[in-house]
This record gives structure tokens, C-alpha cells and sequence, in this order.
């Protein structure tokens, strides 16, 4: 069964409107969790990791201000796209790592996001 | 040059027929080695995770890593309509916090 859970699957939104995506590990702790973005027919693409306790880390081209990653519990991260735009629009996966240094990663089911 | 090489496809094969998903890389340093299985707008399931080299099988499922020609493969040996998705490979040097995709093969698996 899925380890690590996502909320909401799908969202349509209005421009200008603020969006908050949950990431959810069951039945582990994950002190950090990833926040992917995908295209239609492209591959993941890091957006920050989130780091339970203290800021995230951001790759690089990614607008901290704009999608705010934060890890409240060790089993909960939350990304909040804010203002968002029609560019915005994209899936949106977390992941938790189940096993710490090792490089098995958990996927959520993902968030569409949809920006009108 | 990239650090992960997949053939996008996509790959059309009758049921039954056995698949072979093959990714490449650069960075001799990566040894950890997965495999995901994507369907249409679902996230990436992790099918098979190797560290450093050799074979691996689950089911119907064979991964290989090859790190002396920096090739890592997987088969899929009496394929299923169900296995119509797209399949990632990922690799990394220290685990999961920096892990690097390959864009995906998209695999038909045809009745």
C-alpha cells in the first residue's frame, strides 16, 4: 500500500489565489521530504527539499517566495503555491525517503494543479 | 551531456514479449540505482532498488547495473496490459536527497 500521501490529487484554482499541497508519510517519520514538479511528458524535476524543523532548501530557479514549503511535524510537509499563475499549473509530487541514507524514495500520488 | 540517458520512446510490445528499459549515465560516482513505474497522472512507484552492482528479481521484474559500462537495465519478462505506463530510471551517489531522473520510457503493452 502507498507510504506517503497526497492531498489534494487535483485542484483548479483562480489566478492571483493561493494553493496548499499536503504530503503526508504513513507510518514512518520522514525528517525530510522532496517536492517534485513534472510537465506533461517530462521527467521530475526537484523543486526544494523540506527539511522537518527548518527551512527548506530550494534548487536553483525555484521562487522561495512563491512556493512555500513547510515541514511542521515529521510527518507532514505542506507546499503553498501562492499567487498563482496559469504557469503555475503543472503536477506537483512529494516523496519521503523510507529509509534514511539509502536511495529508496517514496512517491505520493501527486497534486494537478490547474491555474484558470 | 547529461547525467541520466533514457530513450523516451515509446515502446510498443505485443502481451507476453519480454521488455528491455535501459538507461545510461555519466557520474561513475552513483550507486544507488531505482526503478520507477509511472501511470498517467499518478506518481512514480518504486519497483526495484539496487545498490552498486549486479542483478536483482522480483517477479517478473530483473534489474541489472552494469557501473564498469555505466548502464543499468530492466526487464520485464511475459509483459501485461497493466504494465502499459512509463518507466524512470534514478540514481544517486548519496541517496535519496539528491537522487537524478531519467526522462522516461513509455512503455504500450499491447493485448
Amino acid at each position: 500500500g502507498a507510504v506517503v500521501s497526497q492531498h489534494p490529487s487535483w485542484v483548479i484554482c483562480k489566478s492571483g489565489t493561493s494553493v496548499k499541497i499536503e504530503c503526508r508519510s504513513l507510518d514512518f517519520q520522514a525528517t525530510t521530504m522532496f517536492w517534485y514538479r513534472q510537465f506533461p511528458k517530462q521527467s521530475l524535476m526537484l523543486m526544494a527539499t523540506s527539511n522537518e524543523g527548518s527551512k527548506a532548501t530550494y534548487e536553483q530557479g525555484v521562487e522561495k517566495d512563491k512556493f512555500l514549503i513547510n515541514h511542521a511535524s515529521l510527518t507532514l510537509s505542506t507546499l503553498t503555491v501562492t499567487s498563482a499563475h496559469p504557469e503555475d499549473s503543472s503536477f506537483y509530487i512529494c516523496s519521503a525517503p523510507k529509509v534514511e541514507r539509502t536511495g529508496e524514495l517514496f512517491f505520493g500520488e501527486g497534486s494537478r494543479l490547474t491555474v484558470l | 551531456q547529461k547525467e541520466v540517458e533514457q530513450d523516451p520512446g515509446p515502446l510498443s510490445v505485443p502481451e507476453g514479449a519480454i521488455v528491455s528499459l535501459n538507461c545510461t549515465y555519466s557520474n561513475s560516482a552513483f550507486q544507488y540505482f531505482m526503478w520507477y513505474r509511472q501511470y498517467s497522472r499518478k506518481g512514480p512507484e518504486l519497483l526495484m532498488y539496487t545498490y552498486s552492482s549486479g542483478n536483482k528479481e522480483d517477479g517478473r521484474f530483473t534489474a541489472q547495473v552494469d557501473k564498469s559500462s555505466k548502464y543499468i537495465s530492466l526487464f520485464i519478462r511475459d509483459s501485461q496490459p497493466s504494465d502499459s505506463a512509463t518507466y524512470l530510471c534514478a540514481m544517486s551517489v548519496t541517496g535519496a536527497n539528491n537522487l537524478f531522473f531519467g526522462t522516461g520510457t513509455r512503455l504500450t503493452v499491447i493485448p
